[in-house]
């Protein structure tokens, strides 16, 4: 049972408008949310993070957005560039269970100039 | 920078062999973990481990074991590997702080034939 989705499997995005990447959850035992990127034949890279105990966090291009009423996360990259082709993956952390992260499905994100 | 290692990027081997995935972390990091990823279904956890010696089962670890017997190093083991383990294996590592972020290894293409 997926505790964390991405109902979008790609999103395309010209080059410098913005790219919205959106995330569900269930759970409500889940303290911190993580954004991850992935390109091809690489490891995810860390890219942003949210405590749930707030609702926005920003880092340069990133910003992330968190709804607890709704359970539902987003990321905004603005502006978009070509380098932001890749992968996202949204993860999700249960309290007390030693760091472990519920994943995400990805979504696919395409950068056109 | 945290560095994770994976002993091989490509790996291919014969159903029903025995097979070893090393990840090796510089960081001193207590927590370790290994994923597959799969198209459509994100990373999932097979195993992780939060101290030497110390290993708990993730959502997926139905013919897989693991050994940690020096901080640095997480092996992943298929006893008797089938085909349906073809797939991308990652190995993540973190700190045990109230921040989450997990640094993933290069990831290991495993062929099962």
């Amino acid at each position: 049972d997926q505790q964390v989705k991405q109902n979008s499997p790609s999103l395309s995005v010209q080059e410098g408008r913005i790219s919205i990447l959106n995330c569900d959850y269930t759970n409500s035992m889940f303290d911190y949310f993580l954004w991850y990127k992935k390109y091809p034949a690489e490891g995810p890279t860390f890219l942003i993070s949210i405590s749930s105990i707030k609702d926005k966090n920003e880092d340069g291009r990133f910003t992330v957005f968190l709804n607890k009423s709704a359970k539902h996360l987003s990321l905004h990259i603005v502006p978009s560039q070509p380098g932001d082709s890749a992968v996202y993956f949204c993860a999700a952390r249960l309290t007390d269970s030693w760091g472990k992260l519920q994943f995400g499905a990805g979504t696919q994100v395409v950068v056109t100039p | 920078d945290v560095k994770v290692t994976q002993s091989s990027r490509y790996l291919v081997k014969r159903t029903g062999e025995k097979v070893f995935l090393e990840c090796v972390q510089d960081m001193d990091h207590e927590n370790m973990f290994w994923y597959r990823q799969d198209p459509g279904l994100g990373l999932r956890l097979i195993y992780f481990s939060y101290d030497v010696k110390m290993k708990e089962k993730g959502d997926i670890p139905e013919g897989y074991s693991v050994s940690r017997e020096k901080k640095e190093r997480f092996s992943l083991i298929l006893e008797s590997a089938s085909t349906n383990q073809t797939s991308m294996y990652l190995c993540a590592s973190s700190l045990e702080t109230d921040r989450a972020e997990q640094y993933f290894g290069p990831g290991t293409r495993l062929t099962v034939t």
